[in-house]
């Protein structure tokens, strides 16, 4: 079946311009993860949406960052006024559930550049 | 300060050869996975280890989840090139099991 999938691949913005990335997980996953991948960070946590549930938004690095999730499938990862520090790869994961499941299936990721 | 220590960062060898991975820490985890990332794709999901002790083997890949569950090694016999890759260790914990990763090692494998 169908995996992760992200879009865009890549986005090149402007400093100040607000940008969206969006996920669509893997069918019938109830959880859904974004994180992000970084030269000096490594990959770490933003946030993680678990089926109706409050969004556990405790990776967020500031408050320009948000995440929707619209009927319990697709995600919106928002970031506004980019800054360059914002450049990175962002990954977003889905799982069968958050709590019983373990295993996390990556989409191939989004690379934004913010010059 | 890395939550999850792994080791080492790079490493470069030869056809036939084996090597260790290791990934350490002082927390524990109720999870561990392993992933392998190609350049420009997502992590692949290799192996996830959830018992204290357990021993996974993925044809000559061979993985350990230490008996505390904070530590794990990726065991590669007779590595290939086709093994080159970034290898990451992600410790789940907390609400969600939210995956923590280890910085990664960059195996390249000379054939």
């Amino acid at each position: 079946g169908a995996g992760v999938s992200q879009s865009p691949s890549n986005k090149v913005t402007e400093k100040g311009k607000d940008v969206e990335l969006r996920c669509d997980p893997i069918s019938g996953h109830t959880a859904l993860y974004w994180y992000r991948q970084s030269l000096g960070q490594g990959l770490e946590f933003l946030i993680y949406f678990q089926g109706n549930s409050a969004p556990d938004k405790s990776g967020l690095p500031s408050d320009r960052f948000s995440a929707e999730r619209t009927g319990g499938s697709v995600s919106t990862l928002t970031i506004q006024r980019t800054q360059q520090e914002d450049s990175a790869v962002y990954l977003c994961a889905s799982s069968p559930d958050g709590g019983g499941s373990y295993e996390q299936y990556f989409g191939p990721g989004t690379r934004l550049t913010v010059t | 300060t890395q939550l999850l220590e792994q080791s080492p960062q790079f490493l470069s060898i030869q056809e036939g050869e084996n090597l260790t991975v290791y990934c350490n820490s002082s927390s524990v985890f109720s999870s561990l996975q392993w992933y392998r990332q190609e350049p420009g794709e997502g992590p692949v999901l290799l192996v996830t280890v959830v018992t204290g002790g357990e021993v996974k083997k993925l044809k000559r890949l061979t993985f350990q989840f230490g008996d505390a569950r904070k530590d794990s090694s990726l065991h590669i016999t007779a590595a290939q090139p086709g093994d080159t890759g970034l290898y990451l260790c992600a410790g789940a914990r907390g609400y969600g099991n939210k995956l923590v990763f280890g910085a990664g090692t960059i195996l390249r494998v000379k054939s």
